[in-house]
């Protein structure tokens, strides 16, 4: 799996958007970004995938560059709820075929009054 | 999403016991299971791949017969931990595969005394 690189820490106000940068350079034509988070002592909680579309859901929206080798997920208006550590994971998935996620250090997001 | 249980949330042992833990699909059956480990902030590490009626595969550095795995069931894999060391305190999480997403368990806090 593709390497992704991410800014350890980010603080972000209340009632903003959190813009979460990922770069994945060496990411190959058939590896999905995939985002996940951790709350504190929280098992880790998917959030978004996408392999060169934008995606949105109703947690947040990946932006991923036309090159690929770069995303960002948005988050448009954090809450205190949202602080915890942001993973971005870079995998190669087909439907029916499970495989494993390795976990980088993340970015804490830490959301303020 | 998918609901992935794990039980106990936390236990208490002494050095020299037994610890099992458990990693139940409520809502899917799973055939493929992984364990984790979590040291105090550091990331997730992948400690081995839980295939349902099948030897586990192990990551290298993890000790198979201290780190036990049962995939009996399509909805239950279970992490023992023979001859718990302090050194073995940590934060263990399942997560349960429904391709193309995983879905973790709440994780498994345990402390050896």
């Amino acid at each position: 799996d593709a390497k992704t690189t991410q800014p350890p820490s980010m603080d972000c106000a209340e009632g903003r958007a959190a813009n979460l940068p990922c770069n994945h350079s060496t990411i190959s034509g058939n590896e999905y970004v995939y985002w996940y988070r951790q709350i504190h002592s929280q098992g880790p909680q998917y959030i978004i995938h996408g392999l060169k579309n934008n995606e949105t859901n109703e947690m947040a929206s990946l932006i991923i560059t036309e090159d690929r080798k770069s995303s960002t997920l948005i988050l448009p208006h954090a809450t205190l709820r949202d602080t915890a550590v942001y993973y971005c994971i870079v995998r190669f998935s087909i439907t029916g075929t499970a495989s494993k996620l390795t976990f980088g250090t993340g970015t804490r997001l830490q959301v303020t009054l | 999403g998918a609901v992935v249980s794990q039980h106990p949330s936390w236990v208490i042992c002494k050095s020299g016991t037994s610890v099992k833990i458990e990693c139940r699909s409520l809502d899917f059956q799973a055939t493929t299971m992984f364990w984790y480990r979590q040291f105090p902030k550091q990331s997730l590490m992948l400690m081995a791949t839980s295939n349902e009626g099948s030897k586990a595969t192990y990551e290298q550095g993890v000790e198979k017969d201290k780190f036990l795995i049962n995939h009996a069931s399509l909805t239950l894999s279970t992490l023992t931990v023979t001859s718990a060391h302090p050194e073995d305190s940590s934060f263990y999480i399942c997560s349960a595969s429904r391709p193309p997403e995983a879905f973790f368990g709440q994780g498994t806090r345990l402390t050896v005394v």
